[in-house]
């Protein structure tokens, strides 16, 4: 059971826009801590897509946002294309567990 | 650029010590803003911070409590690399192993840059 609740799957068809959902408590994304989100291809490490609840890296495409409100928060990605079939994962800092902690992970099928 | 490259053994037997490395270019070990982590990710566990160590006029280490008892991580300034050692593995230690670091040791922070990740297997 991972400390930060997301679906286990979402999809949408090429064109269209989702949401995927990460839902912590008052030790972690509650408490104030940022949120990241990581893009994981089958196979490969995790690449950080979103930092500080809402900045992208350099090189990631503006269809990916992100956003925090509460003990929540969420990724948005509009324009679906084939390759952003991933898992996606949230991260924030936990201060009862005093670690950093991530979501069970999402997998995004675009349909 | 930074990158991180892993290395070590894919199987070790129960009871025994894991051991992995990972060398840093682009960076170094000793960097008074970054911190070295390594994460592991398990279908049973998901992803799983372990611990991290970081250089501030002295070496600091921070351990996950789940694995406190069995783990150190040391860094290496003469080859620029750390080490992760995880004793008295046991078949619930097999996962993708990952060292990544953190650009500022402050717990907001995010993994910026992540290595390419090692399958250990824990089975005799």
């Amino acid at each position: 059971q991972s400390v930060l609740t997301q679906p286990p799957s979402v999809s949408g068809a090429p064109g269209q826009g989702v949401t995927i959902s990460c839902t912590g408590s008052s030790s972690n994304i509650g408490a104030g801590y940022d949120v990241h989100w990581y893009q994981q291809l089958p196979g490969t490490a995790p690449k950080l897509l979103i930092y500080g609840n809402n900045n992208r890296p350099s090189g990631v495409p503006d269809r990916f946002s992100g956003s925090k409100s509460g003990t929540s928060a969420s990724l948005a990605i509009t324009g679906l294309q084939a390759e952003d079939e991933a898992d996606y994962y949230c991260q924030s800092y936990d201060s009862s567990l005093s670690a950093w902690v991530f979501g069970g992970g999402t997998k995004l099928t675009v349909l | 650029q930074v990158q991180l490259q892993q290395s070590g053994p894919g199987l070790v037997k129960p009871s025994q010590t894991l051991s992995l490395t990972c060398a840093i270019s682009g960076d170094s070990v000793s960097s008074n803003s970054a911190g070295w982590n390594w994460i592991r990710q398990s279908p049973s566990r998901g992803l799983e911070w372990l611990g991290r160590t970081y250089y501030r006029s002295k070496w600091y280490n921070d351990y996950a409590v789940s694995v406190k008892s069995r783990i150190t991580i040391n860094p290496d300034t003469s080859k620029n690399q750390f080490s992760l050692h995880l004793n008295s593995v046991t078949p619930e230690d097999t996962a993708v192993y990952y060292c990544a670091r953190i650009p500022d040791a402050r717990l907001e922070y995010h993994f910026d840059y992540w290595g390419q990740g090692t399958l250990v297997t824990v089975s005799s």
